[in-house]
């Protein structure tokens, strides 16, 4: 899995509540990617990140929020998570030099 | 956005046979890459293709670079049971920063 360690692997929460997922890595990537992948639409990004503290939106941005305090590190919040936000979760990294991203084992989360 | 559509959406097959699935975008994309995925697993990455018209091989597996940009290619031959996951394409165009669009997917089914 190329360095990349995602936590939880799975969770339950209920409709309401904040949750926050880590995304690790140990590869020193400056790129680091956040998607979710629900049946019939494929992969779809939700933040990325270019560098300690520089994160922006992706495609499916509202509802969650980002941060990137070091290297390793890149949290997604779901401020307020909602049964639409229930799917599995994955983040990826590249190195500046190549689009060759790698992907974590991903998290499930179901909000109920 | 960008869009990938990614086809055939599945593909039921015998041990042995040849495989071949496309992906086509409605804007040019400066790489092309090709995941593949199983069950429970995050998407793992097979080729990456940076030039157009470029046919990388890995094993079985081949791809090109479609010479519009626009378009990519993953040949499978001689299937066997591993063969089994979704394939996922994905483009990046540099100037749009360093974020993959993915493809909808191709389910690959083989029977031994």
């Amino acid at each position: 899995d190329a360095g990349i360690t995602q936590s939880p692997r799975h969770k339950v929460t209920e409709t309401g509540t904040p949750v926050t997922l880590r995304c690790h890595q140990t590869e020193n990537h400056r790129y680091m990617y956040w998607y979710r992948q629900d049946p019939g639409h494929g992969l779809r990004l939700i933040h990325y990140s270019y560098g300690v503290k520089d994160t922006d939106k992706g495609e499916v941005s509202d509802g969650y929020s980002v941060s990137r305090s070091k290297t390793e590190d890149f949290l997604l919040t779901l401020e307020s998570a909602t049964s639409s936000q229930t799917s599995v979760y994955f983040c990826a990294i590249s190195p500046l030099e190549t689009a060759e991203a790698f992907f974590g084992q991903g998290t499930r989360l179901t909000v109920v | 956005g960008q869009q990938l559509n990614q086809s055939p959406q599945s593909m039921f097959i015998q041990e042995g046979e040849d495989v071949s699935m496309n992906c086509t975008s409605s804007s040019i994309f400066n790489t092309w890459l090709w995941y593949k995925q199983d069950p429970g697993e995050g998407p793992v990455l097979l080729i990456a293709l940076y030039k157009a018209g470029e046919l990388t091989s890995n094993g079985r597996l081949t791809a090109q670079f479609g010479i519009t940009r626009k378009d990519s290619f993953l040949n499978i031959s001689a299937s066997i049971p591993s063969d089994v996951g979704i394939y996922f394409c994905a483009g990046m165009n540099n100037n749009a920063g360093n974020m993959l669009t993915f493809g909808g997917g191709t389910r690959l089914m083989v029977k031994p």
